[in-house]
């Protein structure tokens, strides 16, 4: 099984609300990432988590929380976003995070972004 | 830092003819990962290479490491409508297993 699940799927938020997106995988992969994708662009990287600890911010604008609450969940909690940030945003997660492991990422299918 | 580039940018072919796509990169990578997107939904792994020269198919699907350490290739036989999508090829940073996408290679194939 090398399912990663999102939810949800779509969301529609205005620039004042809070919200969160969440990320389940249970290959007991330790590695556990967030990406953030524009339209006809490759993914880029926002977050890694290694062994439920944050060990990458990408220099990521602090309206984007993650949170990794055990070794399968993964959460971003977004607060007073701006319509630029509306995009598609994918979880993935590996076996590790660190070089000499496994370097395939599984990804989740994504939660489209809207805000308005 | 590293980059890789795809080509070509957009193919447009008819169902049934082959497909051939690369990745270079001006730096060495140990590991080359080839994944398709379909519109709306997240990348999938197509196949992972680790070893220089080599060859590996998935169905009609086949990528080669290139011997420099620089390149890959993928191709697809006897394409089919649902082949279309975003091919990225992909490889690990230096450091740890970031990973760097290529600007990805838009497939539209016509029936």
């Amino acid at each position: 099984d090398t399912e990663v699940t999102q939810t949800p799927k779509h969301l529609v938020m205005g620039m004042t609300n809070k919200k969160s997106l969440k990320c389940e995988q249970h290959m007991g992969h330790r590695a556990m990432y967030w990406y953030k994708q524009k339209a006809k662009k490759p993914p880029e990287l926002m977050f890694v988590y290694s062994y439920e600890k944050l060990s990458i911010n990408e220099s990521v604008p602090s309206r984007f929380s993650p949170e990794c609450p055990n070794s399968s969940l993964l959460n971003l909690h977004l607060h007073a976003l701006q319509p630029e940030d509306s995009a598609l945003y994918l979880c993935a997660s590996s076996q590790r995070a660190l070089a000499g492991g496994r370097y395939e990422q599984y990804f989740g299918p994504g939660t489209r972004l809207t805000v308005t | 830092g590293q980059q890789l580039n795809q080509s070509p940018q957009s193919m447009f072919i008819q169902e049934g003819e082959d497909v051939s796509m690369n990745c270079t990169s001006s730096s060495i990578f140990n590991t080359w990962l080839w994944y398709k997107q379909d519109p709306g939904e997240g990348p999938v792994l197509l196949i992972a290479l680790y070893k220089a020269g080599e060859l590996t198919s998935n169905g009609r699907l086949t990528a080669q490491f290139g011997i420099t350490r620089k390149d890959s290739f993928l191709n697809i036989s006897a394409s089919i409508p649902s082949d279309v999508g975003i091919y990225f090829c992909a490889g690990p940073h230096n450091a740890g297993n970031m990973l760097t996408f290529g600007g990805g290679t838009r497939l539209m194939v016509k029936p």
